[in-house]
């Protein structure tokens, strides 16, 4: 599966968008981009995911480049409530074992 | 509904006990995995079972012995862990092993402690 970086930390007003960035330059064409967050001793939580194309559903939207070599996870009016850490994964999504290897994540902190 | 049962959610546990984690779903999953997360660190993948089959051991010790009964149910017994081992341990599961754009749902965990 490919490699993800993202960074680790990031701030965001409650109310405002927070945009977190993805890098995954080594995407295969089979590979699908996941998006989990987990707050706080609690167990992961799935949002979203893709291959091509953007996607939207209640909770995020998912952008994802023409080259697929990154991808933003936006949520559009961020609450304290979305303070968490939030994964992004790459894995293959058929033909192979379903494995979900997670990385470092990116430490939301949202602020009143 | 996409729910992932685990108990019990707190374990304490001695270094020569045997104590069971268990993790049900509802959901007609046939994939169900095991992860294991340290503190302030990510997930790890232990195990993963396919139609109640063992597919994946990502080199586990022994003292961790998995079992999947049914196709509802996923258990991790547990016997001679070390303090080291005291983590989450979090079950999750998917429609199938393979196959397009499959999500993983996970539980909520189970605390372990072993004193």
């Amino acid at each position: 599966d490919a490699k993800t970086t993202q960074p680790p930390s990031m701030d965001c007003a409650e109310g405002r968008a927070a945009n977190l960035p993805c890098n995954h330059s080594t995407i295969s064409g089979n590979e699908y981009v996941y998006w989990y967050r987990q707050i706080h001793s609690q167990g992961p939580q799935y949002i979203i995911h893709g291959l091509k194309n953007n996607e939207t559903n209640e909770m995020a939207s998912l952008i994802i480049t023409e080259d697929r070599k990154s991808s933003t996870l936006i949520l559009p009016h961020a609450t304290l409530r979305d303070t968490a850490v939030y994964y992004c994964i790459v894995r293959v999504g058929y033909g192979g074992y379903n494995k979900l290897i997670f990385g470092a994540g990116t430490r939301l902190a949202v602020h009143p | 509904d996409t729910e992932v049962t685990q108990t019990p959610k707190h374990l304490v546990m001695g270094m020569t006990n045997k104590k069971s984690l268990k993790c049900e779903q509802h959901m007609g999953h046939r994939a169900m995995y095991w992860y294991k997360q340290k503190a302030k660190k990510p997930p790890e993948l232990m195990f993963v079972y396919s139609y109640e089959k063992l597919s994946i051991n990502e080199s586990v010790p022994s003292r961790f012995s998995p079992e999947c009964p049914n196709s509802s149910l996923l258990n991790l017994h547990l016997h001679a862990l070390q303090p080291e081992d005291s983590a989450l341990y979090l079950c999750a599961s998917s429609l199938q092993l393979g196959g397009s754009g499959n999500t993983i749902y996970f539980g909520e965990g189970s605390w372990l402690t072993v004193v």
